[in-house]
């Protein structure tokens, strides 16, 4: 099955500085990319997300790039604001038709620093 | 506004009890999905559904079982809780592989087992 890594577990940051969560993925077939945050009390909700047809995606403030060769992808956040501290996951779906399900990673825990 | 209710925020029961974690979804979605969130290990999917009555076991199934007999609902089932039970459940649903493929999520179920 599909296995995802995701770097680092914890992640500190000054107020308006970038924040990069990485993760790679090890099915070559895997072509579907989502991220989800997960706030305090909640459960994890899309924030964006990018298929194997594209190399980068951008939303205002965030963006996700995908390396298909090397199976790896990132999330950047930019100009952090403190409603930005959350847990991140990354995720990567088998592409089965009756076998969709998403691997998650373990998840990156960022703090935004005021 | 989009909507899967876990029926529970907090549940203690004993050990040996046998335990029922309710999901609903409002949004006439195919596939539902039964995650357990553990501190380091991220997601794991427990069973999933892609129809009425229809289930696959996910990653980590030992221990639970579910029932689909509604579209809109997807029960998670331990027959008899352990103590490494105890952990947050998140309940998710979406639509086929082939169309929107984003994953709703409840707000999650923290079981203690006792």
């Amino acid at each position: 099955g599909e296995n995802v890594e995701q770097h680092p577990s914890t992640l500190s940051v000054q107020e308006g500085d970038s924040a990069v969560i990485k993760c790679t993925y090890s099915d070559s077939a895997s072509n579907y990319f989502p991220w989800y945050k997960q706030e305090l009390g909640k459960g994890p909700q899309l924030i964006i997300d990018i298929r194997s047809n594209v190399g980068e995606k951008k939303d205002q403030r965030i963006a996700v790039t995908l390396n298909k060769t090397a199976k790896h992808f990132s999330l950047h956040i930019t100009e952090t604001q403190p409603e930005d501290s959350a847990v991140y996951f990354c995720a990567a779906s088998s592409p089965d038709f009756n076998d969709y399900k998403l691997s998650f990673g373990a998840g990156t825990t960022v703090t935004v620093r005021a | 506004d989009v909507k899967v209710t876990q029926s529970s925020r907090y549940l203690v029961k004993r050990t040996g009890e046998k335990v029922f974690l309710e999901c609903v979804q409002d949004m006439d979605h195919e596939n539902m999905f039964w995650y357990r969130q553990d501190p380091g290990l991220g997601l794991r999917l427990i069973y999933f559904s892609y129809d009425v009555k229809m289930k696959e076991k996910g990653d980590i199934p030992e221990g639970y079982s579910v029932s689909r007999e509604k579209k809109e609902r997807f029960s998670l089932i331990l027959e008899s809780a352990s103590t490494n039970q105890t952990s947050m459940y998140l309940c998710a649903s979406s639509l086929p592989q082939q169309a929107n493929t984003e994953a709703f999520f409840g707000q999650g179920t923290r079981l203690t087992v006792v």
